[in-house]
Parts: structure tokens; sequence; C-alpha cells
């Protein structure tokens, strides 16, 4: 099977700008996680997918929203962007909802200047 | 916010030597996971320890738990230079991982060849 692909790989935005980000899981897997990693903060949770219904998010601002499709895929969407979302945004996906072994993609690596 | 701490945070040693990486983390949990990440992509889960179990062992990787320490540890025997990378732990709450993989900052690991 082919692994969970991310796009785009590396992203340079300015400050105040939008940005959304994209996530194929692994074929048959329902359930789409992303997370945020930082040198300073580390890996960081921000929300799952399933079914194309938020099951749950972590504590980030409201800049920050994702969305699920019918096919599983997912996009996640940074508005009004800060220096601070520099950062590589992980995607991990499971065949279900609150499965404990998560599969990661790539990641994103995005520079806001 | 952080859930694990995995000391330490840097490890250089020769090949063929055994790592240990140690995890601590804060409150009760269902799972604990360690993951690798090679040069800032993405993560590869290695194995996975229940709250209710000790020891795990997979090729030449063996964890340990200790929940009435809160504590984790992974043990790499016969190092690679392929090992190189960095290691961090993850932990599943109980209730069905309501909030995700928990993480901790991650042990950078350097094989010497």
């Amino acid at each position: 099977k082919a692994g969970v692909t991310q796009t785009p790989r590396y992203l340079i935005k300015t400050r105040g700008q939008q940005v959304t980000l994209s996530c194929s899981p692994i074929s048959g897997h329902r359930s789409v996680s992303w997370y945020q990693q930082t040198p300073g903060q580390g890996l960081q949770f921000l929300f799952e997918y399933f079914s194309e219904t938020q099951r749950n998010k972590g504590n980030f601002p409201g800049r920050f929203s994702g969305r699920q499709f019918s096919n599983s895929r997912s996009e996640m969407n940074v508005s009004t962007l800060e220096l601070g979302d520099s950062a590589l945004y992980l995607c991990a996906s499971s065949p279900l909802a609150g499965e404990e072994t998560q599969y990661f993609g790539p990641g994103t690596r995005l520079l806001v200047l | 916010s952080q859930q694990g701490e995995e000391d330490p945070q840097a490890l250089s040693i020769q090949e063929g030597e055994n790592a240990t990486m140690n995890c601590s983390y804060k409150t009760s949990i269902n799972n604990l996971q360690w993951y690798r990440q090679n040069s800032g992509r993405g993560l590869v889960h290695l194995i996975l320890i229940r709250s209710n179990e000790r020891e795990k062992h997979s090729g030449r990787l063996r964890v340990t738990l200790d929940t009435s320490k809160k504590s984790s540890s992974l043990l790499i025997t016969a190092s690679r230079a392929a090992d190189t990378a960095s290691y961090f732990c993850a932990t599943v709450s109980p209730g069905g991982g309501a909030d995700g993989l928990t993480f901790g900052k991650g042990t950078h690991l350097i094989i010497q060849p």
C-alpha cells in the first residue's frame, strides 16, 4: 500500500496570508490526525478527523482549522499566518478513530516570513 | 502540552554499542509508543507497550514500562549508523486517545561509524 502523502512538501508564505495543506491517508484508513512540530514546542496534536467529522482538537487558536472529505483525504487551513506558525506539519492516518498506532506522512515544512 | 520528557536530549555512541533512552510522563496512560524520526521527516512507529505490560521486544528493540514511576526506556542493541535519528515517546491517555498522541521532546541519537 502507498503510504500517507502530504502536499506540498515545502511552502513559503508571508505574515497575514493563509495556507492550505493536504493529506491523503493510506488506502482504507478513515482517521486522519494533524500535528505541528516546532523546535520550541515539539510535537503537538492539532486535530483528528474521522468520517468527515472533527473528533477532537488540540489547544490551538481558531486560525487553525481542517476538514475531511468523503474519500478520507484531509486538508488543514491556517489563516492570518504568524511567524510562529513556521513548523513542520505532520499528518497521520489510522484505520479507525482513536487507533493506537498512527502512520505518518513526510510532512509539509511551512516557513512564514 | 508535552506529556513525556525524554532523557538524554542527545546521545552519541559508537556503532555496535547499545543505546538507551528514557521517557517520563505525567498522567495515567493507556499505552506508550516509541517513534523514530529521520532528519525532520515523518515519524515511523517502532513499538507499542500497553499499561499492563512491563517489557516488550521487537528485533533489536527492547522497551520497558514502569507505571508506578511513570517511566519507560527504549534500548537499541548493536546499534548501526542507520539508527541515527530522533526518538520520541508518545502516550495515549485512557478513554480512546481522544487527545491524540502526546509526545515528548525526543532524544537525538547519533551513531558514530
